[in-house]
């Protein structure tokens, strides 16, 4: 059963645009978010998270939104650049433990 | 520094082989993971460590053993392993602050390629 699901396992952006990549979950016991970005045979870098608590946090050109009524969260990547080229994964943590569940992942394809 | 290190990158082995994954991290974070990865999947939890403890073993096949020697270290022992066990092996570590109100953040290593022959 998968918890954090990444329902476009694609996208593809022009360079300088706005990527908008989505994320949604079934667990409310989730507290703690955060997305990560692998290019291949390297392992997930972290990239931003955001807890419950709040709705948006931002760090350079990252984005993250959180709806907890929704039960989705969104990364947005403004402006899209050619090496942000990469798979990103969504993943949760639930307020009981240290357990991360990951989404599927969205392969990112910014064109320049 | 957020650096976990995983040794070796790459490993082949056979079925009847016995190998080990190696993992260090000194961020002085007290939880410790391992996840597999197939190709266009997530990672998949495996076993977490809490204080050196196995607080969390994902109903892994016995023929992949973990060990926490101490607060830096994590290991995965392989043995008897089967093809369909070729994936990336993924260490990571966190702090562990468990129950928490907040939350906080997975480091992962680059990973250990296993090809399983």
């Amino acid at each position: 059963d998968q918890q954090v699901k990444q329902n476009s396992p694609s996208l593809s952006v022009q360079e300088g645009r706005i990527s908008i990549l989505n994320c949604d979950y079934t667990n409310s016991m989730f507290d703690y978010f955060l997305w990560y970005k692998k290019y291949p045979a390297e392992g997930p870098t972290f990239l931003i998270s955001i807890s419950s608590i709040k709705d948006k946090n931002e760090d350079g050109r990252f984005t993250v939104f959180l709806n907890k009524s929704a039960k989705h969260l969104s990364l947005h990547i403004v402006p899209s650049q050619p090496g942000d080229s990469a798979v990103y994964f969504c993943a949760a943590r639930p307020n009981t433990g240290n357990q991360f569940y990951f989404g599927t992942g969205t392969s990112l394809t910014v064109i320049p | 520094d957020t650096e976990v290190t995983q040794t070796p990158k790459h490993l082949v082995m056979g079925m009847t082989n016995k190998k080990s994954l190696k993992c260090e991290q000194h961020m002085g974070h007290r939880a410790m993971y391992w996840y597999k990865q197939k190709a266009k999947k997530p990672p998949e939890l495996m076993f977490v460590y809490s204080y050196e403890k196995l607080s969390i073993n994902e109903s892994v096949p016995s023929r992949f053993s973990p060990e926490c020697p101490n607060s830096s270290l994590l290991n995965l022992h392989l043995h008897a392993l089967q093809p369909e066990d070729s994936a990336l092996y993924l260490c990571a570590s966190s702090q562990s602050k468990w129950p928490s109100t907040g939350g906080n953040t997975i480091y992962f290593g680059e990973g250990s390629w296993l090809t399983v022959v």
